[in-house]
């Protein structure tokens, strides 16, 4: 069915880490992921997108990561920073046409 | 350019009552999507406009409806408020088509009494 989660909802990192947020999605027919980035009081913040003919983006700092084989997808964080404290949510769209979310992971970084 | 923008910020009301949020788009968007943040269900899909029409819907109760405006600012009622209404309700606007890359607005959160 239609779902999206996260594998873990708190990952702790010390500061100038590198910091590794996994989703795995169950729509094989998906096409598009996207990444955002969740501050308290503040709407979900766009980070980075994905199109399934890809495997691999890049951002500043960031990097997504999809592997349609066992329908996952990463967001990496390169020499985190204490402003990278949030909630971090994956989303994919299925054919419902519609962006469905996971449940979010709290990035928390120590430091 | 201005961000979504969303009102009011926060909104107060007992069960039963009515409420209308608004939501108004970035410049040149035409795509605007609700969506309804709770911290068990996460953010759910409640309904998508695209030119003044309703191109896709989450399952959410009649209770919710929505609209657009020709100038793409958007409004969404929920009337009969129930408690478990109460949640952060976000608006998002998108340049492309059919759900990618949206924006959100801060939301508006609506506390149900």
């Amino acid at each position: 069915g239609e779902s999206v989660g996260l594998h873990l909802p708190t990952l702790s990192v010390q500061e100038g880490d590198n910091s590794i947020i996994n989703c795995a999605y169950s729509n094989s027919a998906s096409d598009y992921f996207i990444w955002y980035k969740q501050e308290s009081g503040k709407g979900p913040q766009f980070i980075i997108d994905i199109r399934s003919n890809m495997d691999k983006r890049q951002g500043q700092r960031v990097t997504v990561l999809l592997n349609k084989t066992v329908k996952h997808l990463s967001l990496q964080i390169a020499a985190t920073q204490p402003g990278d404290s949030a909630v971090y949510f994956c989303a994919d769209r299925g054919g419902a046409q519609k962006l469905v979310f996971g449940q979010g992971t709290r990035l928390t970084i120590n430091p | 350019k201005a961000g979504v923008t969303q009102t009011p910020r926060y909104l107060i009301k007992t069960r039963g009552q009515q409420v209308t949020l608004s939501c108004s788009p970035i410049s040149g968007h035409r795509s605007v999507s609700w969506y309804q943040q709770t911290p068990g269900q996460g953010l759910q899909f409640l309904f998508e406009y695209f030119s003044e029409t309703q191109r896709n819907k989450g399952n959410f109760p009649g209770r919710f409806s929505g609209r657009q405006f020709s100038n793409s600012r958007s409004e969404m009622n929920v009337s009969t408020l129930e408690l478990g209404d109460s949640a952060l309700y976000l608006c998002a606007s998108s340049l492309a088509d059919w759900g990618e890359k949206l924006f959100f607005g801060s939301g508006t959160q609506l506390s149900v009494l």
